[in-house]
């Protein structure tokens, strides 16, 4: 898929728990985003990680990206009920005019009960 | 409030009517986007205006029209409405465009529902 993917499609977990979120995809990026998407509502930003970085942490989350794998992963620690969201990977391809194009996977949703 | 706006929320109309979309950023950002999101929830680029200039077009049918009239404003206007255009279509805009990224801010949605 020139989308790349998402794993899991859903992924359902108690508070307290950690989640693990996998994103792949297929062409060399400039850097992947990670997003959460609520329940009808717009799209969030929460890490950019660049191409030549292979982790970075903002808060509960960790977000790592193995480039000779082309493969990244969103870590949330200690869970909530209020994680509970849509999590999408976004890519930037590398090379080319692509203008700030990301490419989006299909999203994890993730439920996380109280 | 800073943000990115979009109206209306929600857009229930007819097949075959012309509709539009609003967009504005108090941001102060560059660059503006245009995506739709399908009921699988796939997010798919539609076009991108970078200070008024078209500079990303999807393979989008050419019944979609976005305008840029400054750069705080994105519409998009859709054409002869087809059951297919049935989706929820966000805005986002960012920074800039460099290569070593920007995180783009989305606004909440427009729910089209074309009968």
């Amino acid at each position: 898929s020139q989308q790349g993917e998402e794993d899991p499609q859903a992924l359902s977990i108690q508070e307290g728990e950690n989640a693990t979120m996998n994103c792949s995809y297929k062409t060399s990026i400039n850097n992947l985003q990670w997003y959460r998407q609520n329940s009808g509502r717009g799209l969030v930003h929460l890490i950019l990680i660049r191409s030549n970085e292979r982790e970075k942490h903002s808060g509960r989350l960790r977000v790592t990206l193995d480039t000779s794998k082309k493969s990244s992963s969103l870590l949330i620690t200690a869970s909530r009920a209020a994680d509970t969201a849509s999590y999408f990977c976004a890519r930037r391809n590398a090379g080319g005019t692509s203008y700030g194009k990301l490419t989006f996977g299909q999203g994890t949703i993730l439920t996380v009960h109280p | 409030d800073t943000a990115v706006s979009q109206t209306p929320k929600y857009l229930v109309t007819q097949m075959g009517n012309d509709k539009s979309i609003k967009c504005e950023q108090n941001l102060g950002h560059d660059t503006m986007y245009w995506y739709k999101q399908d009921s699988k929830k796939f997010l798919k680029i539609m076009f991108s205006y970078n200070n008024k200039e078209l500079i990303i077009n999807e393979t989008v049918p050419n019944r979609f029209s976005p305008k840029s009239p400054d750069k705080a404003h994105l519409n998009l206007h859709i054409n002869s409405l087809e059951l297919g255009d049935s989706a929820v279509y966000f805005c986002a805009s960012s920074q800039g465009t460099g290569p070593l990224g920007y995180e783009q801010y989305f606004g909440p949605g427009t729910r089209l529902t074309v009968t």
